[in-house]
């Protein structure tokens, strides 16, 4: 079944420490990957999102991604995280579905930020 | 601009009472998304309209009907309320398809008891 995963609830980081955040997608095509954010009490705000071409993309807030199709995956990373990036970030994909194309967001993912 | 509104903010209501979730975008945008977000589950499509006029269910629908008004407002109602529909809701919208950015509403945060 087509469908995304992050595998990491929660992942807490010092501060100015690298950070990775892992989204797996199953997806028998080329997937529309996205990553989105959502400060506390706030919605959701995207990030970067990947559709074709480079596989390596840059977004907002210092933050990219990279797809890598033989991993079937779209991982997120920052080289150094600020208090600020405390956050939820959502993986997201457009799945083909019976009623037509959707965007499927994986569980999420809660990052902590250590001073 | 305002970008997406939501109103309102929260709601407690109690089972069997019902209520309209109202959403506003002033980006001109063609489609418009419900969305709920639970504890563990992401966010998960309740409806979307991809165009004024045009209402299609998403992924967990039961319980709601939404009015796709004009193109700016798209409207969430729950008839009959549930506890299992406390929930915060998040209305959001695209310029055309799911393949663009969505941009997202604050939310409401909604208690049924």
């Amino acid at each position: 079944a087509q469908s995304v995963t992050q595998p990491d609830i929660h992942i807490t980081v010092s501060e100015g420490a690298s950070l990775e955040l892992r989204c797996n997608y199953s997806y028998g095509a080329t997937p529309y990957l996205f990553w989105y954010v959502q400060s506390p009490g706030q919605g959701l705000q995207l990030l970067l999102k990947y559709f074709s071409g480079d596989t390596l993309v840059q977004g907002i807030k210092g933050f990219e991604a990279e797809f890598k199709r033989s991993q079937s995956s779209f991982n997120l990373r920052k080289p150094s995280v600020h208090w600020s990036d405390a956050a939820e970030y959502f993986c997201a994909v457009v799945l083909l579905t019976g009623g037509g194309n959707k965007l499927t967001f994986g569980t999420g993912t809660q990052l902590k930020v250590e001073l | 601009n305002a970008g997406v509104t939501q109103t309102p903010k929260f709601q407690v209501l109690k089972t069997g009472q019902s209520m309209t979730l109202q959403c506003a975008q002033d980006m001109n945008h063609n489609s418009m998304y419900w969305y709920r977000q639970d504890p563990g589950m992401g966010l998960r499509l309740i409806y979307y309209s991809a165009s004024e006029g045009t209402t299609d269910k998403g992924e967990v629908p039961n319980g709601y009907n939404v009015s796709r008004l004009n193109k700016r407002e798209f409207s969430l109602r729950l008839e009959s309320a549930a506890p299992s529909q406390t929930s915060v809701y998040f209305c959001a919208s695209s310029e055309r398809t799911v393949y663009n950015e969505q941009f997202f509403g604050p939310g409401t945060r909604l208690t049924v008891l």
